[in-house]
């Protein structure tokens, strides 16, 4: 079945430096979204890219869908602590889109 | 903005025994979603339902039911607990079936079993 694999598994930065997450596919993707989850929390929609070569910002945020849908990064500029948590990226369980299966995330760590 | 609300959001069981966790959508919402999270790991997908009907199927054990009623609130049945079921199990919902809709996800109900 749909496998969605992301790397690294953990990330310790200092705040102000960049960071990225990769997530990559065993197949092609309709649709990718992002998530975030603060520690003790819930995952949070974040983004959905669609289309080949989609790149989305949100501030700090860039995220980025290859051009043959089988990958996608996130990278955030200067980082702050409020950045702190673990980002997880989803792909369609099936053609149909309607569910995702979720990638094992990245969990990122920022340090004042 | 109404979210998701998961009831309850904490619960303390024993092996063998049963527990219903319940889930109410952001209004008008018809696409209920069942994950349980493990320490340390990713949601996994169990079971979703769209306008009351079973639309996926994920790693939900035999043991587990869910279903949706006609208020469109959602609840997880879960039989014969064992230990390895202690996990934190969010709910999340979204507006319709097309291709992608964001799911907005509950505050999660802890589990443990005992």
């Amino acid at each position: 079945g749909q496998q969605v694999m992301q790397i690294p598994q953990y990330q310790h930065v200092q705040e102000g430096e960049d960071f990225t997450t990769y997530c990559n596919s065993s197949t092609t993707l309709s649709n990718i979204q992002w998530y975030k989850q603060r520690p003790g929390g819930h995952p949070v929609f974040l983004i959905q890219l669609v289309k080949s070569g989609e790149v989305k910002k949100q501030k700090r945020l860039t995220f980025q869908f290859g051009e043959a849908k089988k990958n996608s990064s996130l990278h955030i500029t200067a980082t702050q602590t409020t950045d702190v948590g673990t980002y997880f990226c989803a792909g369609p369980r099936d053609n149909y889109g309607q569910n995702f299966v979720f990638g094992p995330g990245t969990r990122l760590s920022v340090l004042p | 903005a109404a979210g998701v609300i998961q009831s309850p959001r904490h619960l303390i069981k024993e092996k063998r025994e049963t527990a219903t966790l319940k889930c109410y959508p952001i209004p008008r919402h018809d696409t209920v979603y069942w994950y349980q999270q493990g320490p340390g790991q990713d949601p996994q997908f169990l079971i979703s339902f769209y306008e009351k009907m079973q639309s996926d199927k994920g790693s939900i054990p035999d043991r587990f039911s869910a279903q949706q009623f006609s208020d469109y609130h959602s609840e997880l049945n879960m039989s014969s607990l064992e230990l390895g079921d202690s996990a934190l199990y969010f709910c999340a919902s979204s507006l319709g079936d097309r291709i992608g809709h964001e799911q907005y996800f509950g505050p999660g109900t802890r589990l443990t079993v005992t």
